[in-house]
């Protein structure tokens, strides 16, 4: 559950669609979560993928490839609020089902 | 809001000092984590408890130590603080150790 990889930074206009892509380590793998955190305050849950496929959930969808080790964070109609991190995190370990966070995209929303 | 308390909100203290964090989980949520967040490393797991008993510990320093009581809430004691602790210190909770967990709002500490 280690080496979570995803973009740094991301900028995109109001109204658009944003694909945020994450990928990490296969072993141990038990679920891949997306939180969305502004600056300063809590990390919010926006999904939870365990099986291959899109989970679609309002404006915000995600999608998990298991055998790929790959995500991604879909965001349509991106609204001035949506500016915030976004943070996949790995759900592994034998019996703890600890999250490991990659450190985060932090998409800037731009009229 | 996440059902998720934290208390305090902010704390600054100066190094050597010890400090204690409290979190207080949803109701019903058996299970209680720790994480610490500062500007360069993201969000790092530190320790998990589960119905009052310790079942997995991350990257955290011996000099930092938490507890789960009976009533379920968890204390995070941090000791002999160095200006590098400074950061914000979140709690989650989920109701089992397999669910999602939510955050409560942290405890930013500064060590100054």
């Amino acid at each position: 559950g280690q080496n979570i990889d995803q973009p740094t930074e991301m900028t995109a206009t109001e109204g658009a669609i944003v694909q945020i892509n994450c990928t990490y380590q296969t072993s141990g793998f038990n679920g891949l979560f997306w939180y969305q955190q502004h600056a300063g305050e809590a990390p919010t849950f926006l999904s939870y993928n365990v099986l291959d496929g899109l989970e679609e959930k309002g404006r915000f969808s995600s999608f998990l490839s298991r055998s790929k080790g790959y995500s991604y964070l879909l965001l349509k109609e991106l609204q001035m609020k949506d500016s915030a991190s976004y943070l996949c995190a790995d759900f592994s370990g034998a019996g703890s089902y600890q999250l490991t966070f990659g450190k985060g995209t932090k998409l800037s929303v731009i009229p | 809001d996440s059902g998720v308390t934290q208390t305090p909100k902010h704390l600054i203290t100066a190094t050597g000092q010890r400090v204690t964090l409290r979190c207080s989980p949803r109701s019903g949520d058996l299970s209680v984590y720790w994480y610490q967040q500062s500007l360069d490393q993201g969000l790092q797991f530190l320790i998990q408890y589960y119905n009052g008993e310790e079942r997995a510990k991350g990257n955290i320093l011996e000099r930092f130590s938490a507890q789960q009581f009976p009533d379920l809430h968890s204390e995070l004691n941090l000791s002999s603080l160095e200006l590098g602790d400074s950061a914000l210190y979140f709690c989650a909770s989920s109701p089992q150790l397999e669910d999602t967990q939510y955050f409560g709002p942290g405890t930013r500490l500064t060590v100054l």
